[in-house]
């Protein structure tokens, strides 16, 4: 079971760094991936690490804003956002990835607002 | 990037209807594809992955098919339980890209 955590209104500019922890399975095995839901819209994907964080990729509306990483130790998954802007208010999901690549195991979604 | 489109956007449909959702992507991806399903305020299920390939405990009244660049979707016979919006994803390559989704509704 994966649970999102740190979800919070913020004001625009501002940082906020959402957690993901496992509770179920190796999470060390497996590449994670965060997925976000505006209010009302489809799904987005944010971005993907890799199971030895080798491997890091971003949606081009992130990059440059948005930090993955992980802890295996701690079986946790990390999303730190720095300059947010409005749009990126959302639900958003962490969630794992079989080794081909489909999106298996969702979170509950935490929510981020930003807003001033 | 791939880019996905789904058509419809809105099937308005009855339940013991057929319904198809048609899923395209802007270049080859082969079979790397899923569809999900999501109900309001609830995480995506995955239904099919690698294009056909049904989940485990997912029921036998969906399907999927294609390969390449153009993708479906069927429910043979839907069920009460099935009206929500469901998403193809493409898993070929990054970035990932999911189409902008199909709401399944009461006619």
């Amino acid at each position: 079971q994966l649970v999102e955590s740190g979800g919070a209104l913020v004001k625009p500019g501002g940082s906020l760094r959402l957690s993901c922890t496992d509770s179920g399975f190796t999470f060390s095995s497996y590449g994670m991936n965060w997925v976000r839901q505006a209010p009302g819209k489809g799904l987005e994907w944010v971005s993907s690490i890799s199971d030895s964080s080798v491997y890091i990729y971003y949606a081009d509306s992130v990059k440059g804003r948005f930090t993955v990483s992980r802890d295996n130790a701690k079986k946790s998954l990390f999303l730190q956002m720095n300059s947010l802007r409005a749009e990126d208010t959302a639900v958003y999901y962490c969630a794992r990835n079989r080794p081909a690549g489909e999106v298996d195991y969702w979170g509950q979604g935490t929510l981020v607002t930003v807003s001033s | 990037d791939i880019q996905m489109t789904q058509s419809p956007s809105t099937l308005s449909a009855s339940v013991g209807d057929r319904v198809t959702i048609t899923c395209r992507a802007s270049q080859s991806i082969s079979y790397w594809l899923a569809w999900y399903q999501q109900k309001p305020g609830k995480a995506p299920k995955l239904l099919i992955y690698t294009a056909s390939n049904l989940e485990s405990g997912v029921p036998s009244r969906f399907s999927g098919s294609g390969s390449g660049t153009e993708f479906t979707l069927t429910i043979g016979s839907l069920q009460p339980d099935d009206f929500a919006t469901y998403y193809c994803q493409q898993y070929h390559s990054y970035p990932r890209a999911f189409g902008q989704g199909t709401k399944v509704e009461f006619k």
